[in-house]
C-alpha cells in the first residue's frame, strides 16, 4: 500500500529552466510534508517542508505547493542549476498521535540538470 | 559539530546470519528512527527508539531489533537474514522525542546478504 507516490522516476531539466517534482498521497491523516534531497553514497538532505495548513511555502530557488483537496504536492525549482542533479523524495508524516517521525517516503524521482 | 555517523558503511554477510548496525545521533538530539531503503526505492520506516525503548515500529518483522543506549546512540540487529534484507539502513535523528520533524540522516550501511 504505496501511501506516497512519486509518478515519474525521473525528469531531465535545462540549467536555468523550472524544474517540477510530483507527488501525491492518499492518506487523508498526512498534515505535514517534506522534500529531501539523496546525492550518490550520501544520505538525504532536509529540503523543505510544509504544512497541511498551508498551500506554499518558499525558500530561494525551492518553492513547495500542497493542494490538500487533491491530496497533492509539488516542489519547484527555479532556476535549476546542474548541482541540483539529485534523487528527490518526497514524504508525508501525521504529525498528531504518536507518530513522531515516523515519515513516509515515496519512491523518488532522479532530477538531472544539463548545463 | 558532527552529524549522523553509521557504522560499518558497508557489509556483506550470508543468508542465515545475523547483523548489527550502530548510529550515533547528532549532537543535541535524542531520538532515533531506522530506516531500509531497497534498490529503486524510497526509505521504508522500521523503528524509532526515544528514552531507550522503541517507541513505534513500522511492518517489519521481529528478525529486526533494536537497542538505544543512555548516550542516545542506537543498534540495528538482524537475524537470520535473507536475500531480501540487501538494502541501504539509514538511521535518522531528531530533537525533542520526534516533536520536531526534520530528520537528518547518516550516510548509511550498505548491507549485502548472499
Amino acid at each position: 500500500d504505496q501511501q506516497v507516490k512519486q509518478n515519474s522516476p525521473s525528469l531531465s531539466v535545462q540549467e536555468g529552466r523550472i524544474s517540477i517534482l510530483n507527488c501525491d498521497y492518499t492518506n487523508s491523516m498526512f498534515d505535514y510534508f517534506l522534500w529531501y534531497k539523496k546525492y550518490p553514497a550520501e544520505g538525504p538532505t532536509f529540503l523543505i517542508s510544509i504544512s497541511s495548513i498551508k498551500d506554499k511555502n518558499e525558500d530561494g530557488r525551492f518553492t513547495v505547493f500542497l493542494n490538500k483537496s487533491a491530496k497533492h504536492l509539488s516542489l519547484h525549482i527555479v532556476p535549476s542549476q546542474p548541482g541540483d542533479s539529485a534523487v528527490y523524495f518526497c514524504a508525508a508524516i501525521y504529525a498528531g498521535g504518536t507518530s513522531y517521525g515516523k515519515l513516509t517516503f515515496g519512491q523518488g524521482t532522479i532530477l538531472t540538470v544539463h548545463p | 559539530d558532527a552529524g549522523v555517523t553509521q557504522s560499518p558503511t558497508h557489509l556483506i554477510k550470508t543468508r542465515g546470519q545475523q547483523v548489527t548496525l550502530r548510529c550515533s545521533p547528532k549532537s543535541g538530539h535524542d531520538t532515533v528512527s531506522w530506516y531500509q531503503q531497497a534498490l529503486g526505492q524510497g526509505p521504508q520506516f522500521i523503528f524509532q527508539y526515544y528514552e531507550e525503548e522503541e517507541r513505534q515500529r513500522g511492518n517489519f518483522p521481529d528478525r529486526f531489533s533494536g537497542h538505544q543506549f543512555p548516550n542516545y546512540s542506537s543498534e540495528l540487529n538482524v537475524n537470520a537474514l535473507l536475500l531480501g534484507d540487501s538494502a541501504l539502513y539509514l538511521c535518522a535523528s531528531s530533537r525533542l522525542g520526534g516533536y520536531d520533524r526534520e530528520l537528518f540522516f547518516g550516510e548509511g550501511s550498505r548491507l549485502t546478504v548472499l
